[in-house]
């Protein structure tokens, strides 16, 4: 595709349900990155990918978190029981070309 | 602990001044900096700097890094309207995988 793609682009969520949210990388890109951004933070690190594996999984905030990608394309980042303090846009990013990486327009999550 | 470090967190301006960003960091494993400039969600890449001394150059944006000092500045001259947006540095460190560091990020804001 043209861009970095990522579904929902808002999501609002009752306190204690699963969401699931999906991001489509640049196509032939090797490498994709979740963050995190709450409301007035910096950008935050959640995990990294290089192919279908995750040699970085340290910026994941808890146990409630997880990604998986297959297939070396398709991420899907999965919050499970949410809480208020998961609230923050979602970020993906995809790189072939080292560190020079390809946001998308990010899932706007909202726990209530 | 890896830090970033910017500086100001928020400037606002008028149209034709020129601005000087700052960004600080302190990590161990240093491989690169990157600047980025976020409008509404997904930041968009403007420089990657791996070298001391060399300044990269973008029409009026240009920006150059000082591993001496652990920092880098991006200059912005005759500002218009549309950079009013949030400015982001990372920093690029590998611990087995490469990571990206965030700052908290400068809130530019240019005045008619």
């Amino acid at each position: 595709g043209a861009g970095v793609s990522q579904s929902p682009s808002n999501k609002v969520t009752e306190k204690g349900k699963d969401v699931e949210l999906r991001c489509d990388p640049i196509s032939g890109h090797t490498a994709l990155y979740w963050y995190r951004q709450s409301l007035g933070q910096g950008l935050e690190f959640l995990i990294y990918f290089q192919g279908n594996s995750a040699p970085d999984k340290s910026g994941l905030p808890s146990d409630r978190f997880s990604a998986e990608r297959t297939g070396g394309s398709v991420s899907t980042l999965t919050i499970q029981r949410t809480q208020q303090e998961d609230s923050a846009v979602y970020l993906c990013a995809s790189s072939f070309v080292a560190y020079e990486q390809y946001f998308g327009p990010g899932t706007r999550l909202t726990v209530t | 602990e890896d830090k970033v470090v910017q500086s100001p967190l928020s400037l606002v301006v008028h149209e034709g001044d020129t601005v000087t960003l700052n960004c600080s960091y302190e990590v161990t494993n240093f491989r690169s900096l990157l600047w980025y400039k976020q409008e509404k969600k997904a930041p968009t890449f403007l420089f990657m700097l791996t070298s001391s001394g060399i300044e990269k150059k973008s029409g009026r944006l240009s920006s150059i890094l000082d591993k001496k000092e652990l920092s880098s500045i991006l200059n912005i001259t005759a500002t218009q309207t549309g950079d009013s947006a949030i400015y982001l540095c990372a920093v690029v460190i590998i611990q087995g995988a490469q990571k990206l560091v965030f700052g908290q990020g400068t809130r530019l804001t240019i005045n008619p």
